[in-house]
């Protein structure tokens, strides 16, 4: 399969818990985003990496999360003392080195659920 | 009021009903527009990807864009009970890469 991937799929933890997800990209593109989805709503923009580099953070991105690329490869996305409002859809996507038709393919996203 | 606007519906249709959906948006910035298809627990897919006005057709889709009305479709004909999903619109503006997102239109295609 040789579309984004995210590992895990779901996750439970408990408030208080650090948690940590992965996003593996379409090998060619060099652009990853992070976005949060909860129940009822669009996904929201939380950061973008072109390459290593983190371009872009959203205000809903607290002190709290951090995200990394290393190499420009794969991405985490650390959540550092987990509240109940975190629990939504975890979605990575990624596109290809073009701007005026950059479209962004999505992983499978992980579910995260703060007990 | 949000920048992208999308009835979430419930909307139902029985199966080879012509869909209609729609988003309104209220920066004229924005040139870039999609449409995005949800399967229950799954990331979004891309459907459809149009620049400007104007309509482009892709098998059973078809994409419109009125950006004098700020206005944009999406035309699923021939619907089938496997197009039942959340339907997402996004649009983003020239030289940047992060789409704003409508909160999604729930398609029900029953048989």
């Amino acid at each position: 399969d040789t579309g984004v991937s995210q590992d895990p799929r779901h996750k439970i933890t408990k408030r208080g818990q650090n948690v940590t997800f992965r996003c593996d990209p379409i090998s060619e593109h060099n652009r990853l985003y992070w976005y949060r989805q909860t129940l009822g709503q669009g996904p929201e923009f939380l950061t973008y990496f072109q390459n290593e580099a983190q371009l872009e953070k959203s205000r809903l991105l607290s002190d709290r999360f951090s995200a990394e690329r290393p190499k420009g490869s794969f991405s985490t996305l650390e959540i550092q003392r987990t509240e109940q409002g975190d629990s939504a859809m975890y979605l990575c996507a990624s596109s290809p080195p073009r701007l005026q038709y950059n479209e962004q393919f999505f992983g499978p996203g992980t579910r995260l659920t703060v007990l | 009021q949000k920048e992208v606007e999308q009835d979430p519906g419930p909307l139902s249709v029985p199966e080879g009903a012509i869909v209609s959906l729609n988003c309104t948006y209220s920066n004229s910035a924005f040139q870039y527009f999609m449409w995005y298809r949800q399967y229950s627990r799954k990331g979004p897919e891309l459907l459809m990807y149009t620049y400007s006005s104007g309509n482009k057709e892709d098998g059973r889709f078809t994409a419109q864009v009125d950006k004098s009305s700020k206005y944009i479709s999406l035309f699923i004909r021939d619907s089938q009970p496997s197009d039942s999903a959340t339907y997402l619109c996004a649009m983003r503006i020239g030289g940047s890469y992060i789409p704003t997102f409508g909160r999604g239109t729930s398609l029900i295609v029953h048989p």
